[in-house]
């Protein structure tokens, strides 16, 4: 199958910091990536989708200057979480796919756990 | 109206034997796909198997299966000879495809498999 890297997987941070994740789809074109979030024993979160070249379109309740994301080619997608707090600290996994038919899955990254102090 | 609904948090099964998890999902859109994924405790989400809404035949993948009951809307996955391996969360996603790239996904079940 196809592989997505995250960059870092693990990041404690100070509040009031930025901490910037990256997606990259390494075999493939990812014409859309997904960031989501996850609490503990709990599901996937949708944050945003991301089209290569255009904006991301954020989910209901997502602040969009909090959580930027960046799309800037067919093999990555950024996200940043500006100005943290403890309350994002979440694990943040990533996903892409390379079509738009509802047979394309996504392929995930192996997440990203962050830990804001 | 939830689009995905796993109704097992938990499930526990004896190694070798097979195990069922329950999905059901909530669409009018005539072309949608169906998935499922493994999340270990590492965290990675591994893809395992899919099913098209407009495939005959239900979808197999090496000891995993997905028993499609269209008219039910369920999609469960059957996982035969249990391994201690198989010991993880289990999520059920749906991808709608007349109304956009967004993958719904079920709230899990937790798989533990019992030596």
């Amino acid at each position: 199958g196809a592989v997505v890297s995250q960059h870092p997987s693990r990041v404690i941070c100070k509040s009031g910091t930025s901490v910037k994740i990256e997606c990259r789809s390494l075999d493939f074109q990812a014409t859309t990536m997904f960031w989501y979030r996850q609490f503990p024993k709990q599901s996937l979160m949708l944050m945003a989708t991301s089209n290569e070249g255009s904006k991301a379109t954020y989910e209901q309740g997502v602040e969009k200057d909090k959580f930027l994301i960046n799309h800037a080619s067919l093999t990555l997608s950024t996200l940043t979480v500006t100005s943290a707090h403890p309350e994002d600290s979440s694990f943040y996994i990533c996903s892409a796919t390379s079509g738009q038919t509802s047979t394309d899955t996504q392929y995930f990254g192996p997440g990203t756990r962050l830990t804001v102090l | 109206a939830q689009k995905i609904t796993q109704t097992q948090p938990g499930m526990f099964v004896q190694e070798k034997e097979a195990v069922t998890l329950d999905c059901t999902y909530d669409t009018s859109d005539p072309s949608y796909g169906l998935f499922w994924y493994k999340q270990p405790s590492s965290g990675e989400m591994i893809f395992l198997i899919y099913q098209g809404s407009y495939d005959q035949q239900n979808a197999t993948e090496g000891r995993y299966s997905l028993n499609f009951q269209k008219a039910r809307k369920s999609a469960n996955l059957v996982i035969s000879a249990s391994q201690l391996g198989d010991s993880a969360m289990y999520f059920c996603a749906m991808r709608e495809f007349n109304t956009g790239n967004q993958f719904y996904f079920g709230t899990g079940t937790s798989l533990t498999v019992i030596p």
